[in-house]
């Protein structure tokens, strides 16, 4: 299957700073890719779409000024936590819709949060 | 409202027994898409399969099989011959498709732990 990478796996930040998350999509090009959300034990929830040369669609409920979405190509989304805070630690997924051949959504390998 | 509902939170089975996982879905749409996914501990998650409203075969792949049946709205996993790699979280996720832009709603999940 088609191979979607995230950047970096884990991080631990202090409270107050800004982390970047890259999603690629590696061997397909992606015009839409989502962020999800994934507290332990919980499920997966949708944070944003991201669509390539717009502004991303957000959820209710999540603050489009804290978590700042940038599509600019075919390939690499990225999500950027702003002013990180202990309550954001979580696991994040991005996954990148492959419009091709059986058009379906793969996973990156996610990305660790541990705001202290 | 929950679009996908996995009743059963947690299932231990012994090696060798068959399980079955449960998936309800809700949707006002025609056309829509199902997908299950195994996240192992290590986070990642990994497609299993994806199924569009317009095809009720069964599918079987491997020790993996799937029951689509419209008139219940159920899209249930089973695993045949279960083994202790089979351990992990499983994900029922239902895609709209255009109108709600192809993000995936996931359910709870369903925890399998099979044991030697």
């Amino acid at each position: 299957g088609a191979v979607v990478s995230q950047h970096p796996s884990r991080v631990i930040c202090k409270s107050g700073t800004s982390v970047k998350i890259e999603c690629r999509s590696l061997d397909f090009q992606a015009t839409t890719m989502f962020w999800y959300r994934q507290f332990p034990k919980q499920s997966l929830m949708l944070m944003a779409t991201s669509n390539e040369g717009s502004k991303a669609t957000y959820e209710q409920g999540v603050e489009k000024d804290k978590f700042l979405i940038n599509h600019a190509s075919l390939t690499l989304s990225t999500l950027t936590v702003t002013s990180a805070h202990p309550e954001d630690s979580s696991f994040y997924i991005c996954s990148a819709r492959d419009t091709s051949g059986s058009d379906t959504q793969y996973f990156g390998p996610g990305t660790r949060l541990t705001v202290l | 409202a929950q679009k996908v509902t996995q009743a059963q939170t947690e299932i231990s089975v012994v090696e060798k027994e068959d399980v079955t996982l449960d998936c309800v879905y809700e949707t006002r749409d025609t056309t829509y898409y199902l997908f299950w996914y195994k996240q192992p501990p290590s986070g990642e998650l990994v497609f299993l399969i994806r199924r569009n409203s317009f095809d009720e075969q069964n599918e079987i792949s491997g020790r993996y099989s799937w029951n689509f049946q419209k008139s219940t709205s159920s899209f249930n996993f089973t695993i045949t011959a279960s083994q202790v790699v089979d351990s992990a979280v499983y994900f029922c996720a239902l895609s709209e498709g255009p109108g709600s832009g192809y993000a995936l709603n996931f359910g709870k999940g369903t925890s399998l732990l099979v044991t030697p």
